[in-house]
């Protein structure tokens, strides 16, 4: 399995960006990165994915290293509806998809 | 639209007894499923995945076990329930093309007491 690597928790405040990183050094080259969040209670939901140009969308943006080997969901404007806890994750040809233990994210109003 | 739906939401089982939990896809053929478990406070444990009828592949070695009678349904069983079963189970469902976004239920909250 493709084995992402996150931060366990972050902090922002309220109405700034926020970064979260992931490292995925083992991607192999048709890997997306996929990213989902978790409200506490609920199952995940979709944010971003890409496979090597930066993407944007309503929720976030996803910056993708060049090597491919991390990536950066960005938050423009954190907040209070955001906390939560953040995975990354490469989606591969394989069906079995894995997912760490994601960061947890505060925000601080 | 396609929809997911998982029941129940909560449930409370003594050890030693069934399980059956019961996943449903709504708005799509031929759908990968899958059964997560998430334990208090930790991250999702991918448990089964299933590429179609009958078809089911097992990631981690234990007393539950996966079924998939029909193209948009996936079970989650168990003939004995251990305290350790306790957790968050979650369905989910996505396409087949790798990019696909996978979709999850609302989950189901299992006390094993």
């Amino acid at each position: 399995d493709a084995k992402t690597t996150q931060p366990n928790s972050m902090e922002s405040n309220e109405e700034e960006p926020v970064h979260l990183p992931c490292n995925h050094s083992t991607i192999s080259g048709t890997d997306y990165i996929h990213w989902y969040r978790q409200l506490p209670s609920q199952g995940p939901e979709y944010v971003i994915h890409g496979l090597t140009s930066n993407v944007n969308n309503r929720m976030a943006s996803l910056a993708i290293a060049e090597d491919r080997k991390s990536s950066t969901l960005i938050l423009h404007r954190a907040t209070l509806r955001d906390a939560a806890v953040y995975y990354c994750i490469n989606q591969t040809g394989a069906n079995n998809l894995f997912f760490g233990t994601g960061t947890r994210l505060t925000v601080i109003p | 639209s396609q929809t997911i739906h998982q029941w129940p939401a909560t449930l409370v089982q003594p050890v030693g007894s069934p399980l059956s939990l019961e996943c449903t896809v709504e708005g799509t053929s031929n759908p990968n499923l899958y059964w997560y478990r998430q334990a208090a406070g930790r991250g999702l444990q991918l448990l089964f995945y299933s590429v179609g009828i009958g078809q089911i592949s097992s990631e981690v070695p234990q007393n539950l076990s996966a079924s998939r009678p029909q193209d948009r349904q996936f079970i989650l069983s168990s003939k004995k329930l251990l305290l350790s079963d306790s957790g968050f189970y979650l369905c989910a469902w996505k396409g087949i093309r790798v990019n696909e976004k996978l979709f999850f239920g609302s989950g189901t909250q299992l006390s094993v007491l």
